[in-house]
């Protein structure tokens, strides 16, 4: 069965400093995966996707991604954070044989102090 | 621009009563889903629908059904509402693999 692993739940980080939030799957063949981005109060927004070929990739808000296969990997980063990226962050992984069932995360929840 | 609309944002209702959540989409996408996000536990599935009358169960099925009757619109029912019942729920949109779009998500309350 499909499974999404976030595996921290808060983060806290500095104003500029770089982020990494991590997003491990449980998947029998290649997935695509999102990020989505929830600010307190509003619905989710897509960050990125990947679905084949180039395993970095760059979405909005200056944040990228990149798919390790090797190690199920679909890690989110951006290199300064700013005080309004604080915000919860959902991965999300599907797959066309299961029906594109889409399953997601628990979420990250990120603070940024100034 | 894609709209997902949910019929309610607010919605309170008493242990035992039969409640229908109701989610039409204009964008003629298959598939369609609905979760329920709770702190800390994210956004689970609770049954997602690739075609009309076709429905597949998701992660916590258990107390809901679903009905698609036309490819617009998927509804989620609680056969007997209770407490532990009590939260957001989002309905989605999703074409083939690409993005899913959200409603703007029903906030239920069973008392």
């Amino acid at each position: 069965a499909q499974s999404v692993t976030q595996p921290d739940i808060h983060i806290t980080v500095s104003e500029g400093a770089s982020l990494e939030l991590r997003c491990n799957y449980s998947y029998g063949a290649t997935p695509y995966l999102f990020w989505y981005v929830q600010s307190p109060g509003q619905g989710l927004q897509l960050l990125l996707k990947y679905f084949s070929g180039d395993t970095l990739v760059q979405g909005i808000k200056g944040f990228e991604a990149e798919f390790k296969r090797s190690q199920s990997s679909f890690n989110l980063r951006k290199p300064s954070v700013h005080w309004s990226d604080a915000a919860e962050y959902f991965c999300a992984v599907g797959a066309l044989e299961y029906g594109n069932k889409l399953v997601f995360g628990a979420g990250t929840i990120l603070r940024v102090k100034s | 621009d894609v709209k997902v609309t949910q019929s309610s944002r607010y919605l309170v209702k008493r242990t035992g009563e039969k409640v229908f959540l109701e989610c039409v989409q204009d964008m003629d996408h298959e598939n369609m889903f609905w979760y329920r996000q709770d702190p800390g536990l994210g956004l689970r599935l609770i049954y997602f629908s690739y075609d009309v009358k076709m429905k597949e169960k998701g992660d916590i099925p258990e107390g809901y059904s679903v009905s698609r009757e036309k490819k617009e619109r998927f509804s989620l029912i609680l056969e007997s509402a209770s407490t532990n019942q009590t939260s957001m729920y989002l309905c989605a949109i999703a074409k083939g693999r690409a993005e899913a779009f959200f409603g703007q998500g029903t906030r239920l309350t069973v008392v």
